[in-house]
């Protein structure tokens, strides 16, 4: 099956400062998605973007699905920015989303 | 508040016990998913239902049992719980059962078997 591997597996910003987090996938996909999980275990969707790039306010998402990767910009981080970033891609039939191990992103005022 | 309603937020059972999820998709949603998430595995994908009927089998232990109901309310059952079972419970909708749709995420409901 498909495997999903995202990195860092850790990052630690001060306030302000911008990051990468970058997912790679082993097989075609028709579907990935970004999540945040916040501090308090809540997942939220943030793209869905199987190819090209959106972006949504600090936030922004590219993937180039030829190369089998997507990465998530967070620009001028906040402190509720704090939480695993996860993505998540289809096994190939758009019914069941197999997850990366997510990226635990702290940020410190 | 993603609209999806997951009940209970947190409980705490003994080893061997049954207890029962319940899921509240949002309005107009048809679809139903299952995830669970555990310390040592992340998110598991177990089932997922549309409008009554299974769609998708993932991860799912025979240990575990799920429908949706007319109402499209769904409930996930843990029966002969073991240590290892303790983790977090997602509900998850869909307007469809085509994940190309967003998918809307409940906030979990932490099972923890002692």
């Amino acid at each position: 099956g498909i495997q999903v591997e995202q990195s860092p597996p850790d990052l630690i910003l001060q306030e302000g400062a911008n990051s990468t987090l970058r997912c790679n996938f082993s097989d075609s996909v028709n579907n990935l998605q970004w999540f945040h999980q916040n501090p308090w275990g809540q997942l939220i969707n943030l793209f869905y973007i199987p190819s090209g790039t959106k972006q949504n306010g600090r936030l922004s998402a590219t993937t180039v699905a030829t190369e089998r990767y997507s990465l998530l910009y967070i620009s001028s981080s906040q402190t509720t920015d704090s939480g695993v970033y996860f993505c998540a891609v289809d096994a190939g039939n758009n019914r069941k989303l197999i997850w990366g191990l997510g990226t635990s992103l702290a940020v410190n005022p | 508040d993603s609209g999806v309603t997951q009940t209970p937020k947190h409980l705490i059972t003994a080893t061997g016990q049954r207890v029962t999820l319940r899921c509240s998709p949002r309005s107009g949603d048809l679809s139903v998913y299952w995830y669970q998430q555990s310390l040592d595995q992340g998110l598991q994908f177990l089932i997922q239902y549309y409008n009554g009927e299974e769609r998708a089998k993932g991860n799912i232990l025979e240990r575990f049992s799920a429908q949706q109901f007319p109402d499209l309310h769904s409930e996930l059952n843990l029966s002969s719980l073991e240590l290892g079972d303790s983790a977090l419970y997602f509900c998850a909708s869909s307007q469809t059962g085509d994940l190309r749709i967003i998918v809307y995420f409940g906030a979990g409901s932490r099972v923890s078997v002692v």
